[in-house]
């Protein structure tokens, strides 16, 4: 089945500091991927969907400008947390859709920030 | 997309049937019941969809009302694996998979030895 992989699974960093996270559909193409987060014992957030070769789409409330995503490719998204703070601590989730099983969308293990 | 409406949490003792409910009780047409579930810290897994007549996958069941307002996932026998946030999600179907997901509160199912 198709496989999104995201990198890293952990990191810590100090704040004020820059973050990037890697989003890559391994087997299909993803034109559109979304990038969610969560706080514990919390439900997923929607933040921003991805477009390749456009601009993201922000959910209401998320800064853009200090969550940077770069869709380049057709395999690959990256969300950039910058100036990372300690309440930007939290799960960071991509996901993306086969596009030969659109029902099915397929999430990424997650990556755990932690800001220091 | 419809409103959700799950229970926080169940129990279910292992090797027994985990019947786990939801309520979409304005869902439109054209909208699907979709099942995903998040096992502890990981990304969540799709399970399984339908839009009115009932379905079986390898993992699960999906029984839906012949109103469509409401439907319940079957884990046939559950186990410790299965432990997890369950998500019942009512959306459109879209080809080409650019529709967002948004994720309600979901059901924590634990289950026990």
């Amino acid at each position: 089945g198709a496989v999104v992989s995201q990198h890293p699974s952990r990191v810590i960093c100090k704040s004020g500091t820059s973050v990037k996270i890697e989003c890559r559909s391994l087997d299909f193409q993803a034109t559109t991927m979304f990038w969610y987060r969560q706080f514990p014992k919390q439900s997923l957030m929607l933040m921003a969907t991805s477009n390749e070769g456009s601009k993201a789409t922000y959910e209401q409330g998320v800064e853009k400008d200090k969550f940077l995503i770069n869709h380049a490719s057709l395999t690959l998204s990256t969300l950039t947390v910058t100036s990372a703070h300690p309440e930007d601590s939290s799960f960071y989730i991509c996901s993306a859709s086969d596009p030969s099983a659109p029902w099915s969308y397929t999430f990424g293990s997650g990556t755990r920030l932690t800001v220091v | 997309d419809a409103k959700t409406t799950q229970p926080p949490s169940m129990d279910c003792a292992e090797g027994r049937a985990a019947n786990l409910p939801c309520n979409h009780s304005t869902i439109s047409g054209n909208e699907y019941v979709y099942w995903y579930r998040q096992i502890h810290s990981q990304g969540p897994q799709y399970i399984i969809h339908g839009l009115k007549n009932n379905e079986t996958n390898e993992m699960a069941s999906l029984i839906i009302t012949e109103d469509r307002k409401s439907s319940t996932l079957i884990l046939p026998h559950a186990t410790l694996r299965d432990t997890a946030v369950y998500y019942c999600i009512v959306r459109v179907a879209v080809v080409g998979g650019y529709q967002k997901v948004t994720f309600g509160t979901g059901t924590k199912l634990q289950v026990i030895p």
